[in-house]
């Protein structure tokens, strides 16, 4: 099992640009969550999925979108980028709702310039 | 106030020490309490789960929880260089507070 996984690990993208960050898991969870994690911040949570086709906002939605089209895949959107989204993004899966155990991936580190 | 506080540190100390690891929090809806371990430029990864006041042991590692204080502890025994990394206490509750609150981490170094 590769567990989750996310692509690119670094990216920089410039203001005003859009770019996917991937996350794809391969444990059939049908729980997954988008976090960011800035310093001194702690993460916060983005968007957050409980199955496929079904996605519901975080704590910080603004300038992000999503989707789920299937259960292994579930991509995070930015368009327009913002230097306030320069972060490094974690996707993380869980079993069941709610878990104190969630899986996460190795994280995406993007800065917006 | 945030719902949960943690000394960002850093934490330095000597190999073999006994490390202790703190965080308070202030929403008494949460009920289920867990540390995770982030290694430089990785993910977090779960190391311990507890359920509400108490202590839970799992090798090195004893959680303990203080409900009534709004206070949780990681205490790390015979500490090892593998064991430096940033700790991150994570916290929810039942019926509408599913989703989880994590500190805002503490770097712990251990110097062989």
């Amino acid at each position: 099992n590769a567990g989750v996984t996310q692509t690119p690990k670094f990216r920089i993208l410039k203001i005003g640009q859009s770019m996917t960050l991937q996350c794809t898991q391969d444990m059939n969870h049908n729980y997954m969550y988008w976090y960011r994690q800035d310093p001194g911040m702690g993460l916060k949570l983005i968007y957050y999925s409980v199955g496929a086709g079904i996605t519901d906002k975080g704590e910080v939605p603004n300038g992000y979108n999503v989707s789920r089209s299937t259960t292994e895949d579930f991509p995070l959107r930015l368009e327009l980028a913002a230097p306030s989204q320069t972060s490094v993004y974690f996707c993380a899966s869980s079993y069941v709702w709610g878990a104190g155990e969630q899986y996460f991936g190795p994280g995406t580190r993007l800065t917006v310039t | 106030q945030k719902e949960v506080e943690q000394d960002p540190g850093p934490l330095s100390v000597p190999e073999g020490a006994i490390v202790s690891l703190n965080c308070t929090y202030s929403n008494s809806a949460f009920q289920y309490f867990m540390w995770y371990r982030q290694y430089s430029r990785k993910g977090p990864e779960l190391l311990m789960y507890t359920y509400s006041s108490g202590n839970k042991e799992d090798g090195r590692f004893t959680a303990q929880v203080d409900k009534s204080s709004k206070y949780i502890s990681l205490f790390i025994r015979d500490s090892q260089p593998s064991d430096s990394a940033t700790y991150l206490c994570a916290m929810k509750g039942n019926f509408g507070n599913e989703k989880l609150t994590f500190g805002t981490g503490t770097r712990l170094t251990i110097i062989p």
